[in-house]
C-alpha cells in the first residue's frame, strides 16, 4: 500500500522559509514522478511542482518559479519542498502526491498524502 | 497555460440519481485528464485517468469520457459516500492546471 506522511508546515511570518518533507513507502520510490499540489483554504486544487524518478526534470509552476524548490533523496524515499520568500498567499494545505510514471511529463497524481498546513502571516 | 473549466459549479442530486459532470479544456488534451474526488478535510483520491480508465479500487458506477477538449465524469447511481468535490486535471502540458471543482451535495 502506497503511502505518503508530509511534515514541515506550521506558522511563519511573510519572507520566511520553510522546508516541507514527504516520507514515501509502499512503493520503489525512486521509479516514480513526484508532486506537490497546494489548496488555499476554502479553495480548489493548485500544482506547485513536479519532479522526475531520478530529479533529472523539474518543472515549478510561475506562482512559486524563484522561491519554491523541489527536491528528492532515492535513498531516503522522501520528497522536499524548499520555500523561500513566503507570502501570505502561499497559505495552503500541501499535498505530496505520487506521479504514475518515472517521467514527470505524462505523468498524472495517483496517489496523495493528507497534506501539511503552512500558514503565512505575521 | 491550459485553462479546465467544470461545469456546474454545484451538483444537487438525491441518493440513487444519476449524475453527469462536465469538463472542458481551453485546448485539446487528447486523453491526458484525469478526475480527482476530495471529500470534505481529506486528500484527493484519483478516479479516472486517462480520461475513462477507472483507477484501483474504483467502484464501476463512476465512468468518463471524452478527448479532445470535452469530458464527462459520470455517476451512474449516486451513494451516500460519493457526495463530495470532483477536480478535472489535464497532465498533456506544463503548468499542470485544475479545473475549479464541482461539489456533488444532496
Amino acid at each position: 500500500e502506497v503511502q505518503l506522511l508530509e511534515s514541515g508546515g506550521g506558522l511563519i511570518q511573510p519572507g520566511g522559509s520553510l522546508r516541507l518533507s514527504c516520507a514515501a513507502s509502499g512503493f520503489t520510490f525512486s521509479s516514480y514522478a513526484m508532486s506537490w499540489v497546494r489548496q488555499a483554504p476554502g479553495k480548489g486544487l493548485e500544482w506547485v511542482s513536479t519532479i522526475s524518478g531520478s530529479a533529472g526534470s523539474v518543472n515549478h509552476a510561475d506562482s512559486v518559479r524563484g522561491r519554491f524548490t523541489i527536491s528528492r533523496d532515492n535513498s531516503k524515499r522522501t520528497l522536499y519542498l524548499q520555500m523561500n520568500s513566503l507570502r501570505t498567499d502561499d497559505t495552503a494545505v500541501y499535498f505530496c502526491a505520487k506521479g504514475s510514471i518515472y517521467y514527470a511529463s505524462g505523468s498524472y497524481e495517483d496517489s496523495w498524502g493528507q497534506g501539511t498546513l503552512v500558514t503565512v502571516s505575521s | 497555460e491550459i485553462v479546465m473549466t467544470q461545469s456546474p459549479a454545484t451538483l444537487s442530486v438525491s441518493p440513487g440519481e444519476r449524475a453527469t459532470l462536465s469538463c472542458r479544456a481551453s485546448q485539446s488534451l487528447g486523453s491526458n485528464l484525469a478526475w480527482h474526488q476530495q471529500k470534505p478535510g481529506q486528500a484527493p483520491r484519483l478516479l479516472i485517468y486517462g480520461a475513462s480508465t477507472r483507477a484501483t479500487d474504483v467502484p464501476a458506477r463512476f465512468s468518463g469520457s471524452g478527448s479532445g477538449t470535452e469530458f464527462t465524469l459520470t455517476i451512474s447511481s449516486l451513494q451516500s459516500e460519493d457526495f463530495a468535490v470532483y477536480y478535472c486535471q489535464q497532465y498533456i502540458n506544463w503548468p499542470r492546471t485544475f479545473g475549479q471543482g464541482t461539489k456533488v451535495d444532496i
